[in-house]
C-alpha cells in the first residue's frame, strides 16, 4: 500500500519567511511523528500525535515552530519566521499503534529538505 | 532506553549474507529490539524488531541472544541497494516507548561489487 508521503519535496525559503510542511501518514495509523535531521546529524524528534490525545510538543525547539493534525490523518507542520539554522531535512513518521502492550514500528516519508537563504 | 553498541563500518561483498552486530547488555526484560537503517538522501526505513525470539521478515532475519545481550541483524543476499546506515535501538513496548525514536550512530554498510 502507499507508505507515508510528504511535500513538497524541496523548499527554499528566505530568511524571515513562513513555511508548511505537509505530511500524509499510512491510512489508518493512529501515531504520527515530525523529527528533523541536519546534514550529517541523528534524528531531532519534534513533536507527536496519537489519536486524539494531546500532542506532546516537548521536542519543538522554539515557539516559532507548531504542527497540527486535521481529523487524524493529515499533519501541517509550519514554521514562522525561519532562521538559517532552520535548514535541515523535515522527516514525518506514522506508527500503527495497536494496543498499549504491541510494539510500534514507525514507517518514515522521505522527507523535505528546507533551506533558508 | 538501553544504549546500543554498534561497529561503526563494515563492508559485505554483493550476494554475501550481511551480518550486522549489535550489543545491548542493558537491556530490559520489556524492551524489544528495532533495526532501522537510512539510505543516502532518504529517510529512516523500518527493517524488523523482536523481543527474545529470532524473526524473519521479507527483508532480513534478527537473531537474539538467549540472554538477550546482543543480537545480529542479517541480510541474507546483499545487493548494492542494502548500502546504508544501519540503526539497531532497544525501545519498551507501550504508549510511552512510542516516542521520540532516537539512533545513535549506526553501523555504515558498504556492499562492494
Amino acid at each position: 500500500g502507499a507508505g507515508v508521503s510528504q511535500s513538497p519535496s524541496n523548499k527554499v525559503t528566505e530568511k524571515g519567511k513562513d513555511v508548511e510542511l505537509r505530511c500524509d501518514p499510512i491510512s489508518g495509523h493512529t501515531a504520527l511523528y515530525w523529527y528533523r535531521q541536519s546534514l550529517g546529524q541523528g534524528l531531532e524528534f519534534l513533536i507527536y500525535f496519537q489519536g486524539n490525545s494531546a500532542p506532546d510538543k516537548s521536542g519543538l525547539p522554539s515557539d516559532r515552530f507548531s504542527a497540527e493534525r486535521t481529523g487524524g490523518s493529515v499533519s501541517t507542520l509550519t514554521i514562522q519566521r525561519t532562521q538559517q539554522e532552520d535548514s535541515a531535512v523535515y522527516l514525518c513518521a506514522s506508527s500503527p499503534t495497536r494496543g498499549p502492550r504491541s510494539p510500534y514500528e514507525q514507517y518514515f516519508g522521505p522527507g523535505t529538505r528546507l533551506t533558508v537563504t | 532506553d538501553a544504549k546500543t553498541t554498534q561497529p561503526p563500518s563494515m563492508d559485505c561483498a554483493e550476494g554475501r549474507a550481511a551480518n550486522l552486530p549489535c550489543n545491548h547488555s542493558t537491556i530490559s526484560g520489556n524492551e524489544y529490539v528495532y533495526w532501522y537503517r537510512q539510505i543516502h538522501s532518504q529517510g529512516p526505513q523500518y527493517i524488523i524488531h523482536g523481543l527474545k525470539n529470532n524473526e524473519t521478515n521479507e527483508m532480513a532475519s534478527l537473531i537474539i541472544t538467549e540472554d538477550r545481550k546482543s543480537s545480529t541483524l542479517i541480510l541474507p543476499h546483499a545487493t548494492l541497494r542494502d548500502t546504508a546506515v544501519y540503526y539497531c535501538i532497544v525501545r519498551a513496548r507501550g504508549i510511552q516507548g512510542a516516542q521520540k525514536l532516537v539512533f545513535g550512530q549506526g553501523t555504515r554498510l558498504t556492499i562492494n561489487p
